[in-house]
């Protein structure tokens, strides 16, 4: 079965900081791998995806992630966080193309609060 | 805007009613894709269908159904609510062949 952790529910950055959200996957079968975001009520905004290309994977917004195999991982950054970045952040993983569902598993989500 | 449309956008009632979310893929998506958020079990997926069939099912409760219609429009009927039901309720579609899934703003529902 698949599953996806993310480390922290609350992360805290000054403006023009570095942000690290973390995330680590279960996976036995290759995996696809995706970071959404979702703003105060509203739905969930594709960020970026990892489905086996390259491992350093840019999205929107300035956001990056690293798929470490090695480390079961899928960590998001952003070299300059912004006031407007202060939203919610899931971690999903789906089974990419060993099935045809392509479901997703969700982290229980990352709040990222941006201080001036 | 993802170009997947849900309504309605806010929804109250009482326990042990019934209730019908309705949502549009993308044109020409044929997957749809329905998952709950809620504060104590997160984002959870519930159910897909696939060009009319089920294709996966996930957490959904017996109280719960879903089908997708021959316009590819789906709805999700939630019967006997409860309390805990109150929930987002989001629907994502999907093109074949491809990866990610493109979510609605969801509909909320209240429960009371």
């Amino acid at each position: 079965a698949q599953s996806v952790t993310q480390l922290g529910s609350h992360v805290s950055v000054s403006e023009g900081a570095l942000v690290l959200l973390r995330c680590n996957y279960s996976s036995s079968v290759p995996p696809y791998l995706f970071w959404y975001v979702q703003y105060p009520n509203q739905g969930l905004q594709l960020l970026l995806k990892y489905t086996s290309a390259a491992t350093l994977v840019k999205g929107i917004n300035g956001f990056e992630a690293e798929f470490k195999k090695s480390e079961t991982s899928f960590h998001l950054t952003k070299p300059s966080a912004h006031m407007s970045d202060a939203a919610e952040y899931f971690c999903a993983v789906s089974d990419g193309l060993s099935s045809n569902t392509g479901k997703l598993i969700f982290g229980q989500g990352t709040t990222l609060q941006v201080k001036p | 805007d993802s170009g997947v449309t849900q309504t309605p956008k806010h929804l109250i009632t009482a326990t042990g009613q019934r209730v019908t979310l309705r949502c549009s893929p993308r044109s020409g998506d044929l997957s749809v894709y329905w998952y709950q958020q809620s504060l104590d079990q997160g984002l959870q997926f519930l159910i897909q269908y696939y060009n009319g069939e089920e294709r996966a099912k996930g957490n959904i409760l017996e109280r719960f159904s879903a089908q997708q219609f021959p316009d590819l429009h789906s709805e999700l009927n939630l019967s006997s609510l409860e309390l805990g039901d109150s929930a987002l309720y989001f629907c994502a579609s999907k093109r074949t062949g491809g990866s990610e899934q493109f979510f609605g703003p969801g509909t909320r529902l209240t429960v009371l």
